[in-house]
């Protein structure tokens, strides 16, 4: 079955820009049908979609966080990958990559704790 | 794009039945069949339990049930268990190839 994990440094500094790594397994970014999606979570708080890349390389941001946000893929090694640029300490986040369609996100990373200070 | 609006606990006896509420508006909760609903275990990654408002996967159990009446979605748990006291979010389409999940339930069983 298809699996996802999350990697990338777990300290990033105010200003600086926040990268993430998710790779694949069991299945690949370039399948039809699919889109891969970055969900982050706040210490304590709720999820929130921030967005994703479809299986055409088709990229879809949450408005609120488009101006920072990029999202790509590399299909060479199966892979995907965010950058939100211009941290503060509100994107300190546990960050969650997942397989999604249009009407469910599954399977989800186990998912990794981003904290930004200086 | 606002958050979905979710009660932020509910609770309820072994072998009980409990409904979380999740309201939105008619761009998204309303305006589509998408709602789905996850389970979050504390430090673990949420877990789909239902999809397309009422459909499950494979392996949840069928007293995990869906249902929505017009901006409001809404996941009952039936014949209430110990290992259902967790957090639960629920999620829904909005348009335009973007996605808004509510605030988040947390269940206790008492």
């Amino acid at each position: 079955q298809v699996q996802l994990q999350e990697s990338g440094p777990g300290l990033v500094k105010p200003s600086e820009t926040l990268s993430l790594t998710c790779t694949v397994s069991g299945g690949s970014v370039s399948s039809g049908s699919y889109y891969w999606t970055w969900i982050r979570q706040p210490p304590g708080k709720g999820l929130e979609w921030i967005g994703c890349i479809s299986y055409s390389g088709t990229t879809y941001y949450n408005p609120s966080l488009k101006s920072r946000v990029t999202i790509s893929a590399d299909t060479s090694k199966n892979q995907f990958s965010l950058k939100l640029s211009s941290v503060t300490a509100a994107d300190t986040a546990v960050y969650y990559c997942a397989r999604s369609t249009v009407v469910k996100f599954d399977p989800w990373g186990q998912g990794t704790l981003v904290t930004v200070s200086s | 794009q606002s958050a979905l609006t979710q009660p932020r606990s509910v609770s309820g006896s072994p072998g009980q039945s409990v409904t979380i509420s999740c309201t939105g508006t008619s761009s998204d909760v309303g305006g589509y069949n998408y709602a789905s609903w996850y389970q979050q275990y504390p430090g673990k990654a949420p877990k789909l339990m239902v999809y397309e408002v009422t459909k499950r996967p494979s392996g949840v159990p069928d007293r995990f049930s869906g249902s929505k009446s017009g901006n409001t979605a809404s996941l009952t748990i039936s014949g209430l268990q110990a290992e259902d006291e967790a957090d639960y979010y629920c999620c829904s389409y909005a348009g335009s190839y973007t996605w808004v999940f509510g605030g988040g339930t947390k269940l206790t069983v008492l």
